[in-house]
């Protein structure tokens, strides 16, 4: 069964430190993996997606790593400031079969709280 | 990328009622699909929404609790029926564009039943 776990499940900052979100995934056959930032009370928002091929994507302060030998992604968020206050979630796809589009697999998200 | 117009934004319906989401994308999309996101819950696919043909459900939803329309390939609508304090979550709308199918979303609508 395709699965994608996120850890920890809640994380609380200081403002202007940095930290790091995993996601662990058993999706196969693997496509492509995103982040996304979900501020409450509203859709998610895209951060970055990698195929199998890239290892690194940046986006501003965030940067996410993929390692599909293990099945492993992080996110890493720099400089954290109070806006980045939000729910982080990892989503994998698979790799499409006869269609034109891979389902999306979800994990449930790291709350992440920045205190100033 | 796609800008999303979903509404209404949040409703607090009575138990047994039926509640029509609208989704308008501001350019024309193969693809719309409907999630449910349950309090401290990931995305749950609840059905594909097909231009010209019926929704494809996903295992658990069925079209009589769930019915979708998409007339055309900016817009599609959910409604929710027959509804119980159990349907109470967010409701997204989301279309996928581009050579990756970057997925964007609606802002999600909060619904609370009473």
């Amino acid at each position: 069964k395709n699965q994608v776990e996120q850890s920890p499940q809640s994380l609380i900052i200081l403002e202007g430190k940095n930290c790091t979100l995993q996601c662990n995934y058993t999706v196969s056959p693997f496509s492509n993996l995103r982040w996304y930032k979900q501020d409450t009370g509203r859709g998610p928002v895209s951060l970055t997606i990698m195929t199998f091929s890239e290892n690194t994507k940046s986006n501003g302060r965030y940067t996410a790593t993929l390692d599909a030998d293990t099945k492993q992604s992080s996110l890493h968020i720099t400089a954290s400031q109070l806006s980045d206050s939000a729910s982080y979630i990892c989503v994998v796809s698979a790799e499409a079969g006869g269609t034109s589009y891979g389902k999306l697999t979800f994990g449930q998200g790291t709350i992440l709280t920045v205190h100033p | 990328s796609a800008v999303i117009s979903q509404k209404p934004s949040r409703d607090i319906c009575q138990r047994g009622t039926s509640l029509t989401i609208q989704c308008q994308v501001d350019s024309q999309v193969t693809m719309m699909f409907w999630y449910r996101q349950q309090p401290g819950q990931s995305l749950t696919l609840i059905a594909t929404a097909n231009q010209g043909s019926e929704a494809t459900y996903e295992s658990g939803f069925v079209i009589d609790k769930f019915p979708i329309s998409r007339p055309n390939l900016t817009f599609s609508t959910l409604t929710v029926s027959n509804m119980s304090p159990e349907d109470s979550s967010i409701y997204l709308c989301s279309v996928t564009t581009g050579g990756k199918f970057e997925a964007f979303f609606g802002q999600g609508t909060r619904l609370t039943v009473v």
